[in-house]
């Protein structure tokens, strides 16, 4: 079957670095994405990960090991503006989004 | 570049009336679009996967004669709630697809049913 989990609530200090993992199962996989979504709009794109290894993009990092179905992404310098839910989906065989319930991180001053 | 739009942003309807969304890729053609749905406080839902001129994918437990959806053309794809009730009252968001991985997001569309 397919499963992907992520942790429902972090917090954070504004300035500090901040991980938010993924995990998921699957027989047929495309790569894994990471979205944002801030309360009330559609999901904006952060990372694409389909092969092992660090993809940094500036305050943000995407990780991805295939053989232990994990993933995680990486803020750094938080700032208030980074609170938002964090979703990640996986592709499955199918080109299908296999959506995690999102991590809600709030950050505090 | 890859700009999804839809519209309306939000809607207000009475309990029993259909109510249309659309979704366009402005800048590229979408073979494929998804249709999802988001209640407050939980992850997106898939509801349909529309290909082009072909009938659409509905995921299980979402009916297909309630949520019709119509993709006439490889930039436009409409859903439309049709007999809405409170119960449909939900965010509604659209994806486009150009090519076989990355999806763009439609910046949804708010429905509440009176």
């Amino acid at each position: 079957g397919q499963n992907i989990d992520q942790p429902t609530e972090m917090t954070a200090t504004e300035g500090a670095i901040v991980q938010i993992n993924c995990t998921y199962q699957t027989s047929g996989f495309n790569g894994l994405f990471w979205y944002q979504q801030h309360a009330g709009e559609a999901p904006t794109f952060l990372s694409y990960n389909v092969l092992d290894g660090l993809e940094e993009k500036g305050r943000f990092s995407s990780f991805l090991s295939r053989s232990k179905g994990y993933s995680y992404l990486l803020l750094k310098e938080l700032q208030m503006k980074d609170s938002a839910s964090y979703l990640c989906a996986f592709v499955d065989s199918n080109y299908q989004l296999i959506w995690g319930a999102g991590t809600k991180l709030i950050i505090k001053p | 570049g890859a700009v999804v739009s839809q519209h309306p942003s939000w809607v207000i309807c009475k309990s029993g009336t259909s109510v249309k969304i659309e979704c366009r890729s402005l800048d590229f053609q979408a073979t494929t679009m998804f249709w999802y749905r988001q209640f407050p406080k939980q992850s997106l839902m898939l509801m349909a996967t529309s290909n082009e001129g072909s009938k659409a994918t509905y995921e299980q437990g979402v009916e297909k004669d309630k949520f019709l959806i119509n993709h006439a053309s490889l930039t436009l794809s409409t859903l439309t709630v049709t007999s809405a009730h409170p119960e449909d009252s939900s965010f509604y968001i659209c994806s486009a697809r150009p090519g076989e991985v990355e999806q763009f997001f439609g910046p949804g569309t708010r429905l509440t049913v009176l």
